[in-house]
């Protein structure tokens, strides 16, 4: 599993609160990835990092700021959850070439 | 925009038979096309992968066939099994070293025993 940890695994939370998820990784990887999956559209690309403070924008990155204080971690926050953002949200690492994915944030907005 | 179409979107093979899904992909730019299995409750994982110099990879029971002036690949999962039973994404990426990945919408595959 490329000792990548996403927390926490489940959150059902109200619409106009903020949430954030976290991804933990072990191995000191330079990129992070925070990808979305919903039926039919694959997985998207919302926001990676390269390094400690240096983050960029995915495809569907509205709505969805991050944060990367530490080669470690790599926080999603949803700043006023809206029920479009309801999803199960997959946290990445790549290591040489291959993405390593996490177990996934099943996150529902209600 | 789906830069990368994926299809079908779900499929039925009897135990043993041949399984193959496409993909077809637009910016001539991706030089990387891996393909991942999700099994439900769990995160994709790399299962193989082509660059565009060669025209077919073959890993066990799969094998990736890429068409360059098509702008087309496949996976082919040979004698499928019911453990085979799973979504599948294809999956492109570019020259830009970011490794962000633009996914196909996936295919359901459901083998019976």
């Amino acid at each position: 599993d490329a000792g990548i940890t996403q927390s926490p695994r489940h959150k059902v939370t109200e619409t106009g609160t903020p949430v954030t998820l976290r991804c933990h990784q072990t191995e000191n990887h330079r990129y992070m990835y925070w990808y979305r999956q919903d039926p039919g559209h694959g997985l998207r690309l919302i926001h990676y990092s390269y390094g400690v403070k240096d983050t960029d924008k995915g495809e569907v990155s509205d709505g969805y700021s991050v944060s990367r204080s530490k080669t470690e971690d790599f926080l999603l926050t949803l700043e006023s959850a809206t029920s479009s953002q309801t999803s199960v949200y997959f946290c990445a690492i790549r290591k040489n070439t291959e993405a390593f994915f996490g177990q996934g944030t099943r996150l529902t907005v209600v | 925009q789906q830069q990368v179409k994926q299809s079908p979107q779900s499929l039925i093979v009897q135990k043993g038979g041949i399984s193959i899904i496409n993909c077809a992909y637009e910016n001539t730019a991706f030089d990387y096309f891996p393909w991942y299995q999700q099994f439900p409750g769990k995160g994709p994982a790399l299962l193989i992968a082509i660059r565009p110099d060669v025209s077919e990879k073959k890993e066990g029971r799969f094998t990736i066939s890429f068409n360059k002036s098509a702008k087309q690949f496949s996976l082919h999962i040979m004698d499928s099994q019911p453990g085979d039973s799973a979504t599948y994404f294809c999956a492109a990426s570019g020259t830009s070293n970011t490794g962000k990945l633009i996914f196909g919408q996936g295919t359901t595959l459901q083998v019976k025993p």
